[in-house]
């Protein structure tokens, strides 16, 4: 089936710094994908909808400057957590939907990438 | 906005013993009803979905039902077995895979051998 990754899988950074997250997806193209926060024992929360070439979406509470978008080609998407703090630390999972191609339209998730900020 | 709720949180079953998780949903729109499994650490993995063309899907162990009327949709799951222990997620979209999903609350289930 469809593969979706995400790089890197974990990470830890001090406070103040930036992170970068990619989501890549592997055997189709993906004019749309999704970022997703969830904290321990809680549900996925939709955080963005990134679009390949134009701005993000941004669900209402989400600071778009602190967590900036980038959808630069057909199959990857980045997340940069900016000026990163403890209470940002979180698993991000991105996904992407394959539409179209003979296939019924899906929504595959990526592995998840564990964010603890120092 | 869509509002997806999802019962039970917690869920223990005795190894090969049905478990049945059940879903309500708020926007009548919705016609995509994907469900997920997470295991601990890992993304979530499309078990099964069903669209709202039909009221039944089944796969092998795994069925799923939908009631339009009602708005709600259940996950079944027969003979169930200790590698089933996972937390699942129902989720409900609009139309085409383009639009965003909403996701229950998720239900731990745990499958004792």
């Amino acid at each position: 089936g469809a593969v979706v990754s995400q790089h890197p899988s974990r990470v830890i950074c001090k406070s103040g710094t930036s992170v970068k997250i990619e989501c890549r997806s592997l055997d189709f193209q993906a004019t749309t994908m999704f970022w997703y926060r969830q904290f321990p024992k809680q549900s996925l929360m939709l955080m963005a909808t990134s679009n390949e070439g134009s701005k993000a979406t941004y669900e209402q509470g989400v600071e778009k400057d602190k967590f900036l978008i980038n959808h630069a080609s057909l199959t990857l998407s980045t997340l940069t957590v900016t000026s990163a703090h403890p209470e940002d630390s979180s698993f991000y999972i991105c996904s992407a939907p394959r539409v179209g191609g003979g296939h019924p339209d899906t929504q595959y998730f990526g592995p998840g990438t564990r964010l603890t900020v120092l | 906005g869509e509002n997806v709720e999802q019962h039970p949180s917690t869920l223990s079953v005795q190894e090969g013993d049905s478990a049945v998780i059940k879903c309500t949903y708020s926007d009548s729109a919705s016609n995509y009803f994907p469900w997920y499994k997470q295991e601990l650490g890992k993304g979530p993995q499309l078990i099964i979905d069903i669209r709202s063309n039909v009221g039944e899907k089944k796969d092998q162990r795994i069925a799923v039902t939908l009631n339009k009327t009602a708005k709600h949709f259940s996950l079944h799951i027969t003979e169930t077995q200790p590698e089933d222990s996972a937390v699942y997620f129902c989720a409900a979209s609009i139309s085409s895979g383009y639009q965003k999903v909403t996701f229950g609350t998720g239900t731990k289930l745990q499958v004792i051998p």
